[in-house]
């Protein structure tokens, strides 16, 4: 089983709608999760941390339920400039006591007029 | 915000050559850095961390002798894929962590722009 699974999409959704993205990972003892935007042949960017109670900056709104294993992504009122890819990030404790990150394959979005 | 600059940002070898790629954290101390490849759609793939002044952490599978990581300085990673050969063509990034006072860092990873080798 892959440490941070996402469905790699794409998902092709109309200008204005929502749309959601699941993650799941599989090490219990992950302490902080991410979203990330990659556009295509750059640099991922952070989007916005996940806090347990969950937390909203405008139309993006991200969820972790750590009983279950997985965050969540929803953005509402989809744009065209948010094509993208969506990357789930996981940090966990690596062996030897260090910090790892691990992303999640991303989920294609394709919004479209 | 925090910047990581990488250089170069493309680069074409002849196989067998070696290549040396950088990471710099031009606005903030990174203590650690981590260097990812990214093949065409697949995701980033975490090949090592450096941390400075002792040696890098390889990802299970990574060649430790192939990719040489040398992080000296707390602003400076570098990266030399030694000997390289076609199959190790790919879009290679670094990314730093920002460390915040007394240790707790918020997590944010910081990227560089990325770099894409092109092995002949």
């Amino acid at each position: 089983r892959k440490e941070v699974e996402q469905d790699p999409g794409p998902f092709n959704v109309p200008e204005g709608a929502t749309v959601a993205f699941n993650c799941t990972y599989s090490n219990s003892a992950s302490q902080s999760f991410f979203w990330y935007r990659q556009d295509c042949r750059k640099e991922p960017k952070l989007l916005m941390s996940v806090y347990s109670s969950g937390n909203e900056d405008g139309r993006f709104t991200a969820q972790l339920n750590r009983a279950s294993q997985y965050i969540s992504l929803l953005i509402r009122d989809s744009k065209l400039s948010d094509s993208a890819t969506y990357l789930c990030v996981v940090n966990m404790l690596g062996s030897g006591g260090y910090q790892k990150v691990t992303f999640g394959i991303g989920t294609k979005l394709q919004v479209i007029p | 915000g925090a910047v990581v600059s990488q250089h170069p940002s493309w680069v074409i070898c002849k196989s067998g050559t070696s290549v040396k790629i950088e990471c710099r954290s031009l606005d903030f101390q990174a203590t650690t850095m981590f260097w990812y490849r990214q093949f065409p759609k697949q995701s980033l793939m975490l090949m090592a961390t450096s941390n400075e002044g002792s040696k890098a952490t390889y990802e299970q599978g990574v060649e430790k002798d192939k990719f040489l990581i040398n992080h000296a300085s707390l602003t400076l990673s570098t990266l030399t894929v030694t000997s390289a050969h076609p199959e190790d063509s790919s879009f290679y990034i670094c990314s730093a962590r920002h460390g915040l006072a007394g240790g707790y860092n918020t997590g944010e990873l910081f990227f560089g722009e990325g770099s894409r080798l092109t092995v002949l």
